[in-house]
């Protein structure tokens, strides 16, 4: 079945580079995202990036993607204490379902 | 920049109450969905909507009716409310289409319910 996974907890410290990882079932998922969820409110989104994509930049995001091991990053340069949130990994199956991981808490130590 | 609006933000219930969670958004989307997040949980679809006057279950339907009357308006309704349902639930809305934006999924802050 579909289905989204992520490790649960990340610690880093400030100033270093946080990797966030998910790995995802279906092989016919037609975009990837990263959500960013902060205390008390709903999720955002980060970025995307299309599944015929390698790899998408965006200021101190490098999204990368391995669509042959079904296996997404999210990598956060020169962590700060305000990145410290839930981020969600998500995928948009054929037709109009995304399916969404447990999340992983970073936490970015001062 | 309205985007998606839901209310109430808290709200605590006793076990067999009756209420609905109200949810708005001004984008025009075609697609609106209700999640509900658990503690150290991913999100589960509770419900969508693929336009007004159309609606269909997700994963985790049960205990709960929705109705899309309007694009705007996609209402959640808790008949007989239980402690499962306990939650924090995320209303959100999206394109069906549209490359560009990659069907992103834009959601509301979140109703937080308490079952007791």
């Amino acid at each position: 079945g579909e289905d989204v996974e992520q490790s649960l907890f990340l610690s880093v410290r400030e100033g270093d580079s946080s990797v966030i990882n998910c790995t995802y079932t279906d092989s016919s998922s037609t975009y990837l995202y990263w959500y960013k969820q902060e205390p008390g409110a709903g999720l955002q989104l980060l970025t995307y990036i299309f599944s015929n994509m390698d790899m998408k930049q965006d200021q101190r995001l490098t999204v990368l993607l391995n669509k042959k091991d079904k296996h997404l990053s999210l990598r956060i340069a020169d962590t700060q204490t305000g990145d410290s949130a839930i981020y969600f990994c998500a995928e948009r199956t054929g037709g109009f379902k995304t399916i969404f991981g447990a999340g992983t808490r970073l936490f970015v130590k001062a | 920049n309205a985007g998606v609006t839901q209310t109430p933000k808290f709200r605590i219930l006793k076990i067999g109450q009756s209420m609905t969670l109200q949810c708005t958004q001004d984008m025009n989307h075609n697609y609106m969905y209700w999640y509900r997040q658990d503690p150290g949980m991913g999100l589960k679809l509770i419900y969508y909507s693929v336009g007004a006057g159309i609606t269909d279950k997700g994963e985790v339907p049960n205990g709960y009716n929705v109705s899309r009357s309007t694009t705007e308006d996609f209402p959640l309704r808790l008949e007989l409310a239980a402690p499962s349902q306990t939650s924090v639930y995320f209303c959100a809305s999206s394109y069906s289409t549209g490359e560009s934006s990659g069907n992103t999924i834009y959601f509301g802050e979140g109703s937080w319910l308490t079952v007791v």
